[in-house]
């Protein structure tokens, strides 16, 4: 099976760059997508095919993915952003996701 | 505009069975790549299973074998039917859509909760 691990948690204060990272066996050949998700709510993708951002996810979501670490990073990080975050992977048939990152701004 | 709802969870006892359904709209459940997620009570995201749109699916090893997905073309509707199920299996499930063969869930439902136990 294929494993992505994800730091449990990162912290940030209001206004400064977070960065989650997201690691796996050569998770640089596969594409990576990052969810956020909020008490109570469904998941919502911020980024899919690396780096790509959906329609009406923020410019300050950004992504990266090389080697064996795909990042999220959320620039000017804002109180709103304070979420679980997962990384997925797509691997031969199967999803794959990471544990996933609480992000606490403080 | 996409909407997903599913509906069909509850209590149920180990080794009984459930049959989770979601209704799709704003889309042609046919010709799509529709997936089944849970997530256990404060824990993470878990796949369950994917049907593509020729109609393949694939499972979790961990539902393997005791959890079968399903459309009805008719209906615009996905189902999961669950079989033999264990305290483990308890979660929130959700259904999704993927609008691209790169694997990612574009759309969520609001998922629908079921709760194994004696």
């Amino acid at each position: 099976s294929y494993d992505l691990t994800q730091p449990p948690s990162v912290s940030v204060s209001p206004g400064l760059t977070a960065t989650i990272t997201c690691s796996g066996d050569k998770l640089g050949e596969k594409y990576v997508c990052w969810y956020q998700q909020k008490p109570g709510q469904s998941p919502v993708l911020v980024i899919h095919q690396d780096t790509k951002r959906p329609s009406g996810i923020p410019e300050r979501f950004s992504g990266s993915n090389s080697g064996n670490t795909a990042t999220l990073t959320i620039s000017g990080t804002q109180a709103m952003d304070e979420a679980d975050y997962y990384c997925q992977a797509w691997d031969s048939s199967f999803v794959v996701f990471g544990g996933g990152t609480k992000l606490t701004v403080l | 505009e996409v909407q997903l709802v599913e509906s069909g969870g509850g209590l149920i006892q180990p080794g009984g069975s459930l049959r989770l359904s979601c209704a799709a709209s704003g889309f042609t459940v046919s010709s799509s790549y529709m997936s089944w997620v849970r997530q256990a009570p404060g824990k993470g995201l878990e796949w369950v299973s994917l049907i593509y749109s020729g109609g393949t699916t694939s499972y979790a090893d961990s539902v393997k074998g005791r959890f079968t997905m399903s459309r009805d073309n008719s209906k615009n509707t996905l189902f999961l039917q669950m079989n033999s199920l264990r305290a483990e299996d308890t979660a929130m499930y959700y259904c999704a859509l993927l609008l691209r063969s790169t694997g990612e869930f574009d759309y969520w439902g609001q998922g629908t909760l079921v709760t194994v136990s004696s």
